[in-house]
């Protein structure tokens, strides 16, 4: 089974700083899609950006960028310009592509990370 | 206008109560989902549906059902709440081709006293 690892529970950032959350995973899966959604106290979960395991290149979604290193199964969260509105919850998760046996298409999530942004 | 809807958004009840958690998505999308959120444990899946024929149990259904009333409803229901289900519980929607990424609703808090 798979599993994702959020090591850090909290982080905080400056306004306008940069900040890199960490997510590692385990997995004996070569194709899959990892993903970063973003819960701020409203409580929904908002996707912010997808990596396809069989892409080299790092997603990229305006100030937020992924580190993708397969090998190491690692996946981080790059945010630049870091805004107010940026502080949330943020979730690492992983799925299988195209789903394997018994993977009930599901979403494993990590355990989260709580951004606190200070003005 | 929202494209996943959940209703109600806060729902308190007592221990025995049936309840049912309704959710609707305009994005046309064929599979839906419920999940469930506990402090610090990120989210567990507990039912998925491709269809509306299509029904199957995630890794946490012990205690709940679900019914598919059209592609654009996903119903969740706790035939007899108890406190242990007390979470806050999410429906999501992904289409059948390309990228499957699932779309939240923004959640329903249930309490169960």
């Amino acid at each position: 089974a798979q599993t994702v690892t959020q090591s850090q529970p909290e982080m905080s950032v400056q306004e306008a700083e940069t900040v890199t959350l960490s997510c590692t995973y385990d997995t004996s899966e070569s194709d899959y899609y990892l993903f970063w959604y973003k819960q701020p106290p409203s409580r929904q979960m908002i996707l912010v950006i997808r990596q396809e395991a069989y892409k080299q290149q790092n997603a990229t979604e305006n100030r937020f960028s992924v580190n993708f290193q397969k090998a190491a199964k690692s996946f981080s969260l790059k945010i630049s310009d870091s805004q107010l509105g940026d502080a949330a919850m943020y979730f690492c998760a992983y799925r299988s592509r195209p789903p394997a046996e018994g993977s009930n298409y599901k979403l494993t999530f990590g355990k989260g990370t709580l951004l606190t942004v200070n003005p | 206008d929202a494209d996943v809807t959940q209703t109600p958004r806060n729902r308190i009840t007592k221990t025995g109560k049936r309840i049912m958690l309704e959710c609707s998505q305009t994005k046309g999308h064929d599979r839906m989902y419920w999940y469930r959120q506990d402090p610090g444990l990120g989210l567990q899946l507990i039912y998925y549906s491709f269809d509306v024929k299509d029904i199957n149990k995630g890794e946490i259904s012990d205690g709940y059902s679900v019914s598919r009333q059209a592609q654009a409803k996903f119903s969740l229901s706790l035939e007899s709440a108890i406190p242990n289900q007390t979470a806050l519980y999410f429906c999501a929607t992904s289409s059948a081709g390309g990228e499957d990424t699932q779309y939240f609703g923004p959640g329903t808090r249930l309490t169960v006293l």
